[in-house]
């Protein structure tokens, strides 16, 4: 089963507007990381933010993070067309001490020009 | 430095053959991961090895198997291929506990 939630499913934007995804969780968590991918290629990993941090940022990207809603959401600002991919969040999961991440299905993200 | 690197690329079997997928992790990295990507879904994880030994298993089958070499680097193995194995199999390597994953690109195995 698949802990993380995002939402929307699919989103598509023009070049340069802000796009925000969110992503939701059922339990308790250590961190969530963000991760991209582009046409079934491998994981980019974009930031990680732990249970005690509430914010954090990365170039065009921000992250915030709720753990009383276990809930969290990606902007990415000033939209590109190469921010066209899938996007992830991951949450990782103590499972009898293995660092195990539970993956959401993910937000098709679209840039139109 | 050089990322995740993993081996094949592309593979095509048939059913009922063997594979085996290879994973080198990122230099001083001593925690290697498999997760199994089907289209359309996120990644499911099937392993997790950190200095050798084995340290979770998803909820897959026997015909899974994983191993950790001396130098980090790792094997998955897959018996008696079903149609239902065809996917992006990725490895992700990791510092240490509750650090990031970093994910090599993926071997896209095809089973015929």
């Amino acid at each position: 089963s698949q802990q993380g939630e995002e939402d929307p499913q699919a989103l598509s934007i023009q070049e340069g507007e802000n796009a925000t995804m969110n992503c939701s969780y059922k339990t308790s968590i250590n961190n969530l990381q963000w991760y991209r991918q582009n046409s079934g290629r491998g994981l980019v990993h974009l930031i990680l933010i732990r249970s005690n941090e509430r914010e954090k940022h990365s170039g065009r990207l921000r992250v915030t993070l709720d753990t009383s809603k276990k809930s969290s959401s990606l902007l990415i600002t000033a939209s590109r067309a190469a921010d066209t991919a899938s996007y992830f969040c991951a949450t990782d999961a103590k499972d009898q001490g293995a660092q195990k991440l539970v993956f959401g299905q993910g937000t098709r993200l679209t840039i139109n020009p | 430095d050089a990322g995740v690197t993993q081996s094949p690329t592309h593979l095509i079997k048939t059913r009922g053959q063997h594979v085996t997928l290879r994973c080198s992790p990122i230099s001083g990295h001593k925690s290697v991961s498999w997760y199994q990507q089907v289209l359309g879904q996120g990644p499911q994880f099937i392993f997790q090895y950190y200095e050798k030994e084995e340290r979770g298993r998803g909820n897959f089958p026997d015909r899974f198997s994983a191993r950790q070499f001396p130098n980090y680097s790792s094997e998955l193995n897959v018996n008696a291929l079903l149609l239902g194995d065809s996917a992006l199999y990725l490895c992700a390597s990791s510092s240490g506990f509750y650090n990031e994953q970093f994910f090599g690109p993926g071997t896209r195995l095809t089973v015929l």
